[in-house]
């Protein structure tokens, strides 16, 4: 089946840095979803990006899908950006999860 | 305020017995899902239900058993036969497949 690789598996920063999320896909998927899991555990959707690029403040999304591989970009990082960052690619109906990137904002 | 809501927050089983997570939402989707989730790792699917009265086995079914009698209600029971159901339990909703995917607040579920 389709693999799903993040890189890297942790990430540790000082508040207002920037950083860059990779998740590389093995096969060509339907979509792509970016979730921040916090450290309560609440999944949110950050973005639904099969291909091109989106923004949503501080967070931004690009997806090749050509090369197999979309990036999260997080721009002048908060202490509440904590948590882990999955990436999620859909393929027959299902989503196949990858195994997350951990980071963490130090103040 | 539209939304899926899980419940318990935090469910407790015996050996040998089953136990019921509950999982509703508001939000009119069409589809709905089950996800386990083990410390470190990402989601793994155990159910999905496009339509009501209708769902699929994900990759981990085994020892797990769900209904779909309402649109808003996607009831997940863990059965005796699932010999390790320590985990965290997600809820999700879309929809429709292929759409994006909302989540529940979990349920954390331990043997006693």
């Amino acid at each position: 089946g389709i693999q799903v690789e993040q890189s890297p598996p942790d990430l540790i920063l000082q508040e207002g840095a920037n950083s860059t999320l990779r998740c590389n896909f093995s096969d060509s998927v339907n979509n792509l979803q970016w979730f921040h899991q916090n450290p309560w555990g609440q999944l949110i959707n950050l973005f639904y990006i099969p291909s091109g690029t989106k923004q949503n403040g501080r967070l931004s999304a690009t997806t090749v899908a050509t090369e197999r591989y979309s990036l999260l970009y997080i721009s002048s990082s908060q202490t509440t950006d904590s948590g882990v960052y999955f990436c999620a690619v859909e393929q027959n109906y299902q989503l196949i999860w990858g195994a997350g990137t951990k980071l963490i904002i130090k103040p | 305020d539209g939304g899926i809501t899980q419940s318990p927050k935090y469910l407790f089983r015996k050996e040998g017995q089953n136990v019921t997570l509950s999982c509703e939402q508001n939000l009119n989707h069409d589809a709905m899902y089950w996800y386990r989730q083990d410390p470190g790792q990402g989601l793994r699917l155990i159910y999905y239900s496009q339509i009501v009265n209708d769902f699929q086995k994900g990759d981990i079914a085994e020892g797990y058993s769900v209904s779909r009698e309402k649109k808003e209600s996607f009831p997940l029971t863990v059965t005796s036969a699932q010999k390790n159901p320590t985990a965290f339990y997600l809820c999700a909703s879309s929809k429709q497949v292929n759409q994006p995917q909302h989540f529940g607040d979990g349920t954390r579920l331990s043997i006693l």
